[in-house]
């Protein structure tokens, strides 16, 4: 199993670009979750799915960010208008019982 | 409000000693604890976890302890090997309502084990 896939690596762009970020769980796994990497507050968890359905959005700062989930297979994070305060590592876990399982992140630079 | 915190952003230990990583919580209700790591450039990795009923759990050279009343686990490594150098996150679990399986996560601690 390839594990979770994540695109792009690393994207840099101007404030006031639109940002979508991607996320291809394990197949098999029926949660998925996204979280922001950030010095000062570590992992936090932005929104999270079972089975394909919004559980928890509380964690999505503002109503510029977005995420969908229109089948097993995928996920997007998006950003619009992004911010410089944006910047940061973007992480996408799927979970089995009680373990999750991280992509490799997305890092994002919003100048 | 941060549920569960790491107090100590980073640890320096030597090799082949004790490497001991603390995180507190506040929330009675998490019914399970995990630890994962993390090396940079990737994502975090599961390392050991806890259920609230266990008081320890061991697993090689990684032993987690869980004290519930204190709301304070901690990570112990033993002995401490170079490859271990990496960031620590502690997460705890909500086990009921609609969020079941969310997790929360600490800051992180930077473990560095120098030769």
């Amino acid at each position: 199993d390839a594990g979770v896939i994540q695109s792009p690596r690393h994207e840099v762009t101007e404030m006031g670009q639109e940002v979508t970020l991607r996320c291809k769980p394990i197949s098999g796994h029926n949660s998925l979750f996204w979280y922001r990497q950030t010095m000062m507050r570590g992992l936090e968890l932005l929104i999270y799915f079972n089975n394909n359905v919004p559980i928890d959005d509380s964690g999505m700062p503002e109503d510029r960010f977005s995420a969908k989930m229109p089948n097993a297979s995928f996920s997007t994070l998006k950003i619009q208008p992004s911010e410089p305060r944006d910047s940061a590592v973007y992480f996408c876990a799927s979970k089995v019982g009680n373990e999750q399982f991280f992509g490799p992140g997305t890092r994002l630079t919003v100048l | 409000d941060q549920q569960v915190k790491q107090n100590s952003p980073s640890l320096s230990v030597q090799e082949g000693r004790i490497s001991i990583l603390n995180c507190d919580y506040t929330n009675s209700m998490f019914d399970y604890f995990l630890w994962y790591k993390k090396y940079p450039a990737e994502g975090p990795t599961f390392l050991i976890s806890i259920s609230s009923i266990k008081d320890k759990n061991e697993d090689g050279r990684f032993t987690v302890f869980l004290n519930k009343s204190a709301k304070h686990l901690s990570l112990h490594i033993v002995p401490s090997q170079p490859g271990d150098s990496a960031v620590y996150f502690c997460a705890a679990r909500l086990g009921f309502g609609s969020n079941t399986g969310k997790l929360i996560f600490g800051q992180g601690t930077t473990l560095q084990v120098k030769p």
